[in-house]
C-alpha cells in the first residue's frame, strides 16, 4: 500500500507557464482534496472531490482547476502561474474520517 | 464561513515541561480532528473527538473537546525532542470538508 502518492515533488515555474499536479491513492477512498499550505496560514483547501465523478470548490479556487479522472486520481492543474501560487501543495483522501496526506509537491513560481 | 482559530502560532519549551496549545471554531463542529506535521513531512492524523467534553489520552498527549464542541486543546506533559513539529487541529461540520486552523510550531529547548 502506497497510500497517497504525488508528482512532482519540486517544481520551478516562470509566470505564466501552466503545469499539472498528479495526485493518487489506493486506498479505494471515495472523497480526495488538494491544499495548499503557507507559512502561518495553516493548509487551505483548494478543491475537493466527494466522489468520482464530483468536485467542488473548496476555500482557495481561484486560479486552479481540478479533474477527478477515476477514483484513484484527482489532479490539480495551474493554467498561468503567479508568484502568488508559489506554495507546497498537498494531496489527501478520506478514509474512515480520517485525511490521508500525500507528501506534498513544493511548487515555486517566478 | 466558518472559521477555525489556534493559538499560540508559537511555542518554545524547555525539554521536560508541559505546554497546551488551544483551538476555537466560530461555529459549532460535529467534530475536531488534530493532526502533527513533522518539519518537512506531511500531516499525519493524531486523534478525532465527536463527544460534546470528550476527553482523550495518547501517552503524553491530552486531547479535549468542549462542551459546546466549538473549542479543543491538545496538551503534551514532558516535552520530548520528539515532539517537535507543528500541531493543526481541524474542525468539520459535514462529512467532507475540514477547516484547519494555522498551527501550532513546536519548537524544544534540550
Amino acid at each position: 500500500n502506497a497510500g497517497v502518492t504525488q508528482t512532482p515533488k519540486f517544481q520551478v515555474l516562470k509566470t505564466g507557464q501552466s503545469m499539472t499536479l498528479q495526485c493518487a491513492q489506493d486506498m479505494n477512498h471515495n472523497s480526495m482534496y488538494w491544499y495548499r499550505q503557507d507559512p502561518g496560514m495553516g493548509l487551505r483547501l483548494i478543491y475537493y472531490s466527494a466522489s468520482e465523478g464530483t468536485t467542488d470548490k473548496g476555500e482557495v479556487p481561484n486560479g486552479y482547476n481540478v479533474s477527478r479522472l477515476n477514483k484513484r486520481e484527482f489532479s490539480l492543474r495551474l493554467e498561468s502561474a503567479a508568484p502568488s501560487q508559489t506554495s507546497v501543495y498537498f494531496c489527501a483522501s478520506l478514509g474512515l474520517d480520517t485525511q490521508y496526506f500525500g507528501p506534498g509537491t513544493r511548487l515555486t513560481v517566478l | 464561513g466558518q472559521q477555525v482559530m489556534q493559538i499560540p502560532q508559537y511555542q518554545h519549551v524547555q525539554e521536560g515541561e508541559d505546554f497546551t496549545t488551544y483551538c476555537n471554531s466560530s461555529t459549532t463542529l460535529s467534530n475536531i480532528q488534530w493532526y502533527k506535521q513533522r518539519p518537512g513531512g506531511h500531516p499525519v492524523f493524531l486523534i478525532q473527538l465527536v463527544k460534546s467534553g470528550e476527553v482523550k489520552k495518547q501517552k503524553r498527549l491530552t486531547f479535549q473537546f468542549g462542551e459546546a464542541k466549538k473549542n479543543s486543546s491538545l496538551h503534551i506533559t514532558a516535552t520530548q525532542t520528539t515532539d517537535v513539529g507543528t500541531y493543526f487541529c481541524a474542525g468539520s461540520v459535514n462529512d467532507y470538508k475540514l477547516s484547519f486552523g494555522a498551527g501550532t510550531t513546536v519548537t524544544v529547548r534540550a
